[in-house]
């Protein structure tokens, strides 16, 4: 157990709509970042809040948007699902965002848009 | 821009052999770090180990250690002693230098390690 939990753990969802990915860190952890698995991309790098704040943007789509709450838990929305967005979503956490520090990861959240 | 390339698709080995995965990244910073990561086939990413730019010593972790040679941009990762519980996907990761401000990982595409008795 890395100690960072993401709700819910499975979502099966229509094309067209929009879904919420809610990630909490670990104790004392300040950096959260979102990452997507899939099939044809592999492992991407969507998006990194450090403290509340946005401080890296991937190659995340214009439909997704995220936010990082003062209790630093965070929220990866997606919207106007389609098809391809069925992916694995993780979430990791790191004490505070530096080089060389782990990152640990949640067990994610299967997303799968019929 | 930062790159990581795994270009072993599948591995296979013997129980109680040792196995090296490959990984070479390319980057233009001097100061970075390289990961790698487990995924068994319940999904979630395990870190395994961890190795800076700067470090002198290869790094080691129990039965892992990374074969980190810098002038040719490896990270290998070599696990001794294999066990069956070591089938999985395993991933090599970068984080990024001094010339970002973050530290977000690239991954590779993975090795996907298969262990026999």
């Amino acid at each position: 157990d890395s100690g960072v939990t993401q709700t819910p753990k499975h979502l099966i969802t229509a094309t067209g709509q929009r879904v919420t990915l809610r990630c909490s860190p670990r104790s004392g952890d300040l950096s959260v970042y979102w990452y997507q698995q899939s099939l044809d991309q592999g492992l991407q790098f969507l998006i990194q809040y450090y403290n509340g704040e946005e401080r890296a943007k991937g190659n995340i789509l214009e439909r997704f948007s995220a936010q990082q709450f003062p209790d630093l838990h965070s929220e990866l929305n997606l919207s106007s699902l389609e098809l391809g967005d069925s992916a694995l979503y993780f979430c990791a956490s790191s004490v505070d965002g530096t080089v060389g520090n782990e990152q640990f990861f949640g067990p994610g959240t299967r997303l799968t848009v019929l | 821009a930062q790159k990581i390339t795994q270009t072993q698709p599948g591995m296979f080995v013997q129980e109680k052999e040792a196995v090296t995965l490959d990984c070479t990244y390319d980057t233009s910073d001097p100061s970075y770090g390289l990961f790698w990561y487990k995924q068994p086939s319940s999904g979630e990413m395990i870190f395994l180990i961890y190795q800076g730019s700067y470090d002198q010593q290869n790094a080691t972790e129990g039965r892992y250690s990374l074969n980190f040679q810098k002038a040719r941009k490896s990270a290998n990762l070599v696990i001794s002693a294999s066990q069956l519980g070591d089938s999985a996907m395993y991933f090599c990761a970068m984080s990024g230098g001094l010339s970002y401000n973050t530290d977000k990982l690239i991954f590779g595409t993975g090795t996907r390690l298969q262990v026999f008795p």
